[in-house]
């Protein structure tokens, strides 16, 4: 199993830009989620979700979109990046309830200009 | 609100000893917790967690203790080596089990001197 997969690893974008952060399981995991962590700092939750089709706010939803359209895949698209969001960008997944122990990915650093 | 939080920013310790690194929470309802390991450039990586009706788990070198009268977490690690030296998280679950959410605290930074 390659376990959780992010792509890029890294992108610089300039204000106002979009784009979309990849992150694909290969665990068949039901719940994944997204973090952002800023120097620091722990990490903060940013969307997450149970299943396919079903996604839900977490703690800075803000400026993010999210979609779970399979059980493997939940990519995280920025609409218009503004400087604020410079940080490491997480991906997690997890079997589900009563198992939530969370697997990580290896992050995407995002600097926006 | 809720939070996690730990005690230390960074703790140092000599190669060989034990490493005792804290946790405080908040929210008395939290049923799950664990501690992650992050490296440099990496993502967190999984140490060992523990469920609310338990008050100690071992695993190899490493040890977490709940304490549910104090809301106090810790991860005791044995015989530190070079290789432990990382940021440390501790995270709660103080929702449902079915939502999968974590609430995860600042971060304690361990360095092992040889």
């Amino acid at each position: 199993n390659a376990g959780v997969t992010q792509t890029p690893k890294f992108q610089v974008l300039k204000t106002g830009q979009s784009m979309t952060l990849q992150c694909a399981q290969d665990m068949n995991h039901e719940y994944m989620s997204w973090y952002r962590q800023d120097p620091g700092m722990g990490l903060r939750l940013i969307h997450y979700s149970v299943g396919a089709g079903i996604t839900d706010q977490g703690e800075v939803p803000n400026g993010y979109n999210v979609s779970r359209s399979t059980t493997e895949d939940f990519p995280l698209r920025l609409l218009s990046a503004a400087p604020s969001q410079t940080s490491v960008y997480f991906c997690a997944s997890s079997y589900g309830p009563g198992r939530e122990t969370q697997y990580f990915g290896p992050g995407t650093r995002l600097l926006v200009l | 609100g809720e939070s996690v939080g730990l005690h230390l920013p960074t703790l140092s310790v000599q190669e060989g000893d034990n490493s005792i690194i804290n946790c405080a929470y908040s929210n008395s309802a939290s049923d799950y917790f664990i501690w992650y390991k992050q490296e440099s450039g990496k993502g967190p990586q999984f140490i060992i967690d523990i469920r609310s009706n338990m008050d100690k788990r071992q695993g190899q070198r490493v040890t977490v203790l709940l304490n549910k009268t104090v809301k106090h977490l810790s991860l005791q690690i044995a015989a530190t080596q070079p290789g432990d030296s990382a940021v440390y998280f501790c995270a709660e679950n103080p929702y449902s089990s079915n939502t999968g959410k974590l609430i995860f605290g600042q971060g304690t930074t361990l360095q092992v001197k040889p």
